[in-house]
């Protein structure tokens, strides 16, 4: 039942930047748009999420467009740190808390 | 602050035995989930707990998984009998509970049991 689509895997080299896409062209009015990461067996990190404006903090930065219907994750300096799965995800229309996992796009950065 | 607990790390059993896993999640966070991942895939929903109240558990398979939360604080999740398929990841996370149609809630996630049936 995931509502986003994601290229299953990129690669970056270290030092760059790494921009991560995501289609979500189902996506309704009240729904955020989540993105975690998860690095090889640990639990996902909650990375940043957004409704309409773009978002910064001090891991990453979220681009939404301006008709929803996709975003992009920035990871302005990839580290090796930075390998792993990250998730696009949007929460359920009639359950606020429910959050759809797909199957992610594996991010590899490279020295 | 401390994170969500979960335990044990790591189980292995043989088929039609039963397991148990246990999350403690962050204090004062009023909203409970279990999720399992199967490899190669992301996680995927089991039940969702608001308070003690199960809120979702559309997706648990009822006849082998249990899952209880008991004064609306821990929780543990059973599988009895466990099949070759249950060998998953079972994740446990957190949310203060505050979502709702214009507002939004961030779910913060244990380590993980890594679950392998023989």
């Amino acid at each position: 039942d995931a509502k986003t689509t994601q290229p299953p895997s990129m690669d970056c080299a270290e030092g760059r930047a790494a921009n991560l896409p995501c289609n979500h062209s189902t996506i309704s009015g009240n729904e955020y748009v989540y993105w975690y990461r998860q690095i090889h067996s640990q639990g996902p990190q909650y990375i940043i999420h957004g409704l309409k404006n773009n978002e910064t903090n001090e891991m990453a930065s979220l681009i939404i467009t301006e008709d929803r219907k996709s975003s992009t994750l920035i990871l302005p300096h990839a580290t090796l740190r930075d390998t792993a799965v990250y998730y696009c995800i949007v929460r359920a229309e009639y359950n606020f808390n429910k959050f759809y996992f797909g199957s992610g796009t594996k991010l590899n950065v490279k020295p | 602050e401390a994170g969500v607990a979960q335990s044990p790390r790591y189980k292995i059993i043989e088929k039609r035995q039963s397991v148990a896993f246990w999350c403690n999640p962050i204090s004062g966070h009023a909203t409970l989930y279990w999720y399992q991942q199967i490899l190669g895939q992301g996680p995927k929903l089991l039940i969702q707990f608001q308070n003690n109240g199960v809120v979702d558990d559309s997706q648990l398979p009822k006849d082998r998984f249990s899952a209880e939360r008991l004064k609306g604080v821990d929780s543990t999740l059973k599988i009895q009998p466990a099949k070759l398929e249950d060998s998953a990841v079972y994740l446990c996370a957190s949310s203060p509970g505050l979502a709702g149609p214009s507002s939004t809630d961030t779910q913060y996630f244990g380590p993980g049991t890594r679950l392998t049936v023989l």
